[in-house]
């Protein structure tokens, strides 16, 4: 059974800082993972989708990278900003028809 | 180009009463997924619509249905509610399984 967990839960940093936020898996036999963000009482906003035979996808200053063998995804973002609070999720597809399975999510603070 | 839409924003029932919730697809996309999310957790998987026909479908009891119809939209049917449906209800669209997941606003459903 796939179960998918993220670290740390939540995540307080100053304007600037560049920080890391964590996803890991425990069966690697993943089709992709995808990475979201999510504000208050909203919906979903995807960030990345990295396939399987990737190893990373870069979007403005947001770097996401997977690594199947070891279970791990990192979601790099360079010169945060109070706009970048958030919380930040990610999920992993097992097969092309398989169902999707999140993880809790890192809630984020950027402090002006 | 709209995006994912779901109808109702907010919703309020009773114990024991019955809802529907309504998503419209994002252009182009032919699967939808509906998923529940608890305050503080990650989305669960409820169930993903292919062809108008239920493709995949997670650990929710039989009270959970739903519909596609031919232009791709979908609803999502809850009877006999209970204090513990309360939650956020997000609906995605994909264009196959295995794409990337757009996600709309999400249903607030309160059940008193």
């Amino acid at each position: 059974k796939q179960e998918v967990t993220q670290i740390p839960a939540a995540l307080s940093v100053p304007e600037g800082e560049n920080l890391v936020l964590n996803c890991s898996f425990t069966d690697s036999a993943i089709y992709n993972l995808q990475w979201f963000r999510q504000d208050p009482g909203k919906g979903l906003t995807s960030l990345l989708l990295i396939q399987s035979s990737q190893r990373e996808q870069t979007s403005g200053r947001l770097n996401a990278s997977l690594d199947k063998s070891s279970g791990r995804s990192t979601l790099y973002i360079a010169a945060s900003q109070p706009g970048d609070s958030a919380t930040y999720l990610c999920a992993v597809l097992k097969t092309s028809y398989d169902k999707v399975i999140f993880g809790p999510g890192t809630s984020l603070s950027v402090i002006p | 180009d709209a995006g994912v839409t779901q109808s109702p924003t907010h919703l309020i029932k009773t114990r024991g009463q019955q809802v529907t919730l309504r998503c419209s697809p994002k252009s182009g996309h032919d699967t939808v997924s509906w998923y529940q999310q608890a305050l503080g957790q990650g989305p669960q998987f409820i169930f993903q619509y292919y062809e108008e026909e239920e493709r995949q479908r997670g650990n929710f009891p039989d009270r959970f249905s739903g519909h596609q119809f031919p232009n791709y939209s979908s609803e999502l049917n809850v009877n006999a509610l209970l204090l513990g449906d309360s939650a956020l209800y997000l609906c995605a669209s994909s264009l196959a399984s295995y794409n990337e997941q757009f996600f709309g606003p999400g249903t607030r459903l309160t059940v008193l």
